[in-house]
Formats: structure tokens, sequence, C-alpha cells
């Protein structure tokens, strides 16, 4: 049972549009979601995060939405540039757990053409 | 500078052998995991660990094994029981209630 889910494989965007990649999970108790940037053959990198007594949470070009009744959070990226090409993993924790276990996603590929 | 050190980069193993692969961090980080990627598959949970002699089963645990003797390292033996080992593996580490910090990965091939 696939708890965080992104439903797109793959996406690509010209350069200077806008990037939106979506995740969404089936775990009510999940309350902190985080976005993971990897590029091959390394390992993934933290991008941004968000709580859910949070809707918005934004750092410079990265905007995260998290829509809680809907159990939907995705990832604005505005301007795309071509260095943002990687791939993105969603990825959520119940923090009432105790043991800040991620869950992730399967991952998006993004490709921004110049 | 902190970080979490994953070694070798690339390791080949023949069909039947046992391998290790290393993962050592300097963060102080409390606990460690080991996810493996393969294509389409995202990154599942392998084992973890949250203190010292101690670690769990995650996901996709048979044909591993792991110890946890040193809070620092957290090594990850592929055996030979474990029917299609090649794949991207990646250790991380966190601190309790923040994210993880992931090494570099360890490609492991089999030949």
């Amino acid at each position: 049972d696939q708890q965080v889910k992104q439903n797109s494989p793959s996406l690509s965007v010209q350069e200077g549009r806008i990037s939106i990649l979506n995740c969404d999970y089936t775990n009510s108790m999940f309350d902190y979601f985080l976005w993971y940037k990897k590029y091959p053959a390394e390992g993934p990198t933290f991008l941004i995060s968000i709580s859910s007594i949070k809707d918005k949470n934004e750092d410079g070009r990265f905007t995260v939405f998290l829509n809680k009744s809907a159990k939907h959070l995705s990832l604005h990226i505005v301007p795309s540039q071509p260095g943002d090409s990687a791939v993105y993993f969603c990825a959520a924790t119940d923090s009432g757990a105790g043991s800040y276990q991620l869950t992730f996603g399967k991952g998006t590929k993004l490709s921004v053409i110049p | 500078d902190g970080g979490i050190t994953q070694s070798p980069k690339y390791l080949f193993r023949k069909e039947g052998q046992n391998v290790t692969l290393s993962c050592e961090q300097n963060l102080n980080h409390d606990a460690m995991y080991w996810y493996r990627q393969d294509p389409g598959q995202g990154l599942r949970l392998i084992y973890y660990s949250q203190i010292v002699n101690d670690f769990q089963k995650g996901d996709i645990a048979e044909g591993y094994s792991v110890s946890r003797e040193k809070k620092e390292s957290f090594p990850l033996t592929v055996t030979s029981a474990q029917k299609n080992p090649t794949a991207f593996y990646l250790c991380a580490s966190s601190r309790t209630g923040y994210g993880y910090t992931f090494g570099s990965g360890t490609r492991l091939t089999v030949v």
C-alpha cells in the first residue's frame, strides 16, 4: 500500500515557466512533509518542508502548498531553470510516532528545457 | 565539515558473494537508514536504526543484514540470499525532529 504517491513519473517544462510537482498521501497521521531533489548517481538533498499547521511555505523560487483536506501537496518552482532538472521526491512523516521515519513517493523526473 | 560518507561509490559483486557497504556520519545523528533505489521504484527502506545496538527491518529487509555498534557507523551487508542486488544504495541519517541527510550512494552491480 503506497502511502505517498507521486502520480506523474515525469514532467517537462520550458525554462522560465512554472513547474508544478504533485504529491498525494493517504495516511491522515502524516503531519510533516518534505521535498528532496536528486541528481543521477548522487544522494537526495533536502529542498523544502512544510508542517501541517501551515498551508504554504516559501523559499526563494520554491514554494510548497499543503491541502490537508485533500491530502495533497504540491511544489512550485518559479521560474524554472535548467539546473532544476532532477528527480524530485515527496516525503512524509508522522512526528507523533517518535521515529521521524520518512515515507517517500516514487519520484517525479523534471526536465527543464532551455 | 559534518556529513555522511558512503563507500565505495561503485561495487561489483560476483553471484554468491556477500558484500558490505560502508556508511559513516559525523553529524552526531541518532538515527540511520538504508534505502535502495531502483528505476521507477523510488526509495525503499531496507533497515533503520534509531539508537546504537538496535535496528529494525524496513520494507525490503530480506537478503540484507546490518549492525550498529557505533553511533557513527551503520554498515549494510548484501548477502547471497538477496535475489536481485543490483541497485543504487543510499544511506541517510537524521536527528529527531529533522529530515534526513543522505550520503552520495553506492552503485552495486552483480557480475
